[in-house]
């Protein structure tokens, strides 16, 4: 069965840092490209980075750039973002998604709250 | 950056009757359109992709059609566990990807 499970949300003040995490498995995760996607309080979704499976290519949303780092450890079947400086406004739930150019797997999500 | 507009936000339908719910592209995204479900509490689920393909596990009574920049997904006869948002998405030009804002159908 194929699975992602994110993990590593919490509360944190703003300006702070959070690394979150996604376990990969029932797939060959070094063949897909990855994304981290998130959704605040009662709102959409919204796309945040990218990255290819060699981790050759990465993007990131303008909402985020230079603030996020988007990894991966294809060896641990693992996603990784690190979450800098961090606003109110980050706050939401994060998931990962298995990308086929559309989203074909999601995890269930890690929320992340910003506040003092 | 290609802006995705669903309509309407709610949709109030009865069990058993058919739902049509629309979203369109700022510019041309071909077939290169998906649609998701998502449930309260849960993560969303890729319900049908370039633009008419259901999805493994799909029921029937969900399909999608459109091209260029008008795009539809029906829902033929509502059942209790299709009341839930609706995410259309384009995956034509990235980055970044882009999302509808959501279509919520509620019963009626």
């Amino acid at each position: 069965e194929v699975q992602l499970v994110e993990s590593g949300g919490g509360l944190v003040q703003p300006g702070g840092s959070l690394r979150l995490s996604c376990a990969a498995s029932g797939f060959t995760f070094s063949t897909y490209n990855m994304n981290w996607v998130r959704q605040a309080p009662g709102k959409g979704l919204e796309w945040v980075s990218y990255i290819s499976t060699s981790s050759n290519t990465i993007y990131y949303a303008d909402s985020v750039k230079g603030r996020f780092t988007i990894s991966r450890d294809n060896a641990k079947s693992s996603l990784s973002l690190q979450m800098n400086s961090l606003r109110a406004e980050d706050t939401a739930v994060y998931y990962c998604a298995r990308d086929v150019l559309k989203f074909d797997c999601w995890g269930q999500g890690t929320l992340v709250t910003v506040s003092s | 950056e290609i802006v995705m507009t669903q309509s309407p936000a709610t949709l109030s339908v009865s069990p058993g009757e058919r739902a049509t719910l629309f979203c369109r592209a700022s510019q041309s995204v071909d077939s290169n359109l998906a649609w998701y479900q998502q449930k309260p509490g849960q993560a969303p689920r890729l319900l049908v992709y370039d633009a008419s393909t259901r999805a493994t596990g799909i029921p029937a009574r969900f399909s999608g059609s459109g091209s260029g920049t008008e795009f539809t997904l029906t829902i033929s006869s509502l059942q209790s566990e299709d009341f839930a948002v609706y995410y259309c998405q384009q995956y034509n030009k990235w980055p970044p990807w882009t999302f509808g804002q959501g279509t919520k159908v509620e019963i009626k």
